[in-house]
């Protein structure tokens, strides 16, 4: 049983360029978490889905940053126009749910590192 | 509003003595609180999870975390630390409801051979 799958594991843009990054969640997980750890610093909530729908999406930014989980296919989180200051890892979790035994634990995936010059 | 605090950026440990990484947090209702650990350009790994019963839990690797309401405290422990269990080790929590967790920024654990 694969685990959650995030690509590309390393991402290299220019300053006003877009960022894609994909995440298959673990076979039979309806919820995706994305979140963001910039260097030597914890973990921030960015975006909370289910399939095709946003369930949480207070800890993302205003402006530039969007968030899908389509029907079909990955979740894909979207950076348009990237600034330096959104180098960072991005990683993505996926859980079956909200109830049940495994209340609230997520499965991480290793991380998307976004180098912005 | 959900919140947990790590005080300690870093905690040093020699091998075999025993560890404690701390933990607090603020919920709304009853809490699920987690241990997480993470290795160098790695996601993070659950370690255990508290959501209801006994206020000691044992996880993953030795690891425990006891579960104190009067302290609001979820704190990590292992009588015997091993050089291997250098790594970041982060606390999160949950309240009831469809929420996200949230993580705790984070404690730096080095264990000196």
């Amino acid at each position: 049983n694969a685990g959650v799958m995030q690509n590309p594991r390393h991402l290299v843009r220019r300053r006003g360029q877009e960022a894609r990054l994909r995440c298959s969640p673990m076979k039979g997980h309806s919820h995706v978490y994305w979140y963001r750890q910039l260097p030597e610093e914890g973990l921030k909530f960015m975006v909370y889905l289910q399939k095709e729908n946003i369930i949480d999406e207070s800890g993302m930014p205003k402006e530039r940053f969007s968030a899908e989980f389509p029907k079909e296919g990955p979740s894909i989180l979207r950076i348009q126009q990237v600034v330096r200051g959104d180098s960072a890892a991005y990683f993505c979790a996926s859980s079956p749910g909200t109830s049940g035994p495994n209340t609230g634990e997520l499965f991480f995936g290793e991380g998307s590192r976004l180098t912005v010059l | 509003a959900q919140s947990v605090a790590q005080p300690e950026d870093q905690v040093n440990v020699a091998e075999g003595n025993p560890l404690t990484v701390k933990c607090t947090y603020s919920v709304s209702g009853n809490p699920y609180l987690f241990w997480y650990v993470q290795y160098p350009n790695r996601g993070l790994q659950f370690l255990l999870k508290y959501i209801t019963g006994d206020n000691l839990v044992k996880g993953s690797y030795g690891f425990e975390a006891e579960f104190n309401k009067s302290q609001t405290s979820f704190h990590l422990k292992k009588p015997s630390a091993l050089v291997s269990d250098s790594a970041l080790y982060f606390c999160a929590v949950k309240g009831t409801g469809r929420r996200a967790l949230t993580f705790g920024s984070g404690t730096r654990l080095q264990v000196q051979p």
